[in-house]
């Protein structure tokens, strides 16, 4: 697609339910990333993959967040038992390349976000 | 611990007007990087700009420049003749240098700065 895709763009759920939240990266887009946005802050890490690779998910606040990339293109971020706590916007980034050994390039390390998915736990 | 500190929570400024968002961060890495986002009313975090570490070098693209200051630990972003569509958030981050040189992505951002450009 022409850019990164997040759906749905808002969910509510009721605390204790089980969400899921989809990204679309661009095509061909190697490394994903997901952020989590709370209102009125900057958004933070929470985990990075490089294809169907989670090389990193030390931002993952609890056991109850899971991601996945099965196939390397498209992600899910599952929040299960969610608490009000967990409401935010949810970011999904991608780029093209993931930490290359061709050395350093601003071109294929540049980020590309969605809109991001705003879930809120009543 | 790395930090990024944007103090200015909000500006407003009336177009044609210039502004300069600050940013100081904190990391006890040598090398690393630094970035500016913009956040419009859309959701989605558009990329400015980026600037390693070891290139103080400021930057000008049209109305937009950046002044890196490595001995105050500052990345401040001026904008110029502002405009009415310049009104967003605004994000500086940090990220690490990865193994091959690269930026992690692995962003650490300020809270932001919403301006406000009024007509």
């Amino acid at each position: 697609g022409a850019g990164v895709s997040q759906s749905p763009r808002y969910k509510v759920a009721k605390r204790g339910q089980d969400v899921a939240l989809r990204c679309d990266p661009i095509s061909g887009h190697v490394s994903l990333f997901w952020y989590q946005q709370a209102l009125g802050q900057g958004p933070e890490f929470l985990t990075y993959f490089q294809n169907e690779a989670q090389l990193d998910k030390s931002g993952l606040p609890s056991d109850r967040f899971f991601a996945e990339r099965p196939e390397g293109s498209v992600s899910t971020l599952k929040i299960q038992r969610t608490q009000q706590e967990d409401s935010a916007v949810y970011l999904c980034a991608s780029s093209l390349e993931g930490q290359g050994g061709a050395g350093p390039s601003p071109a294929r390390e540049k980020l590309f976000f969605g809109s991001g998915t705003q879930l809120s736990v009543l | 611990a790395q930090k990024v500190t944007q103090a200015q929570t909000e500006i407003s400024v009336v177009e044609k007007e210039d502004v300069t968002l600050d940013c100081v961060y904190e990391t006890r890495d040598t090398t690393y990087y630094l970035f500016w986002y913009k956040q419009p009313p859309s959701g989605e975090l558009v990329f400015l700009i980026r600037r390693n570490s070891f290139d103080e070098q400021n930057e000008i693209s049209g109305r937009y420049s950046w002044n890196f200051q490595k001995s105050t630990s500052s990345f401040n972003f001026t904008i110029t003749a502002s405009q009415v569509v310049d009104s967003a958030v605004y994000f500086c981050a940090l990220s690490e240098v990865g193994r091959y040189g690269g930026a992690t992505n692995k962003l650490i951002f300020g809270t932001g700065t919403l301006l406000a450009v009024q007509p």
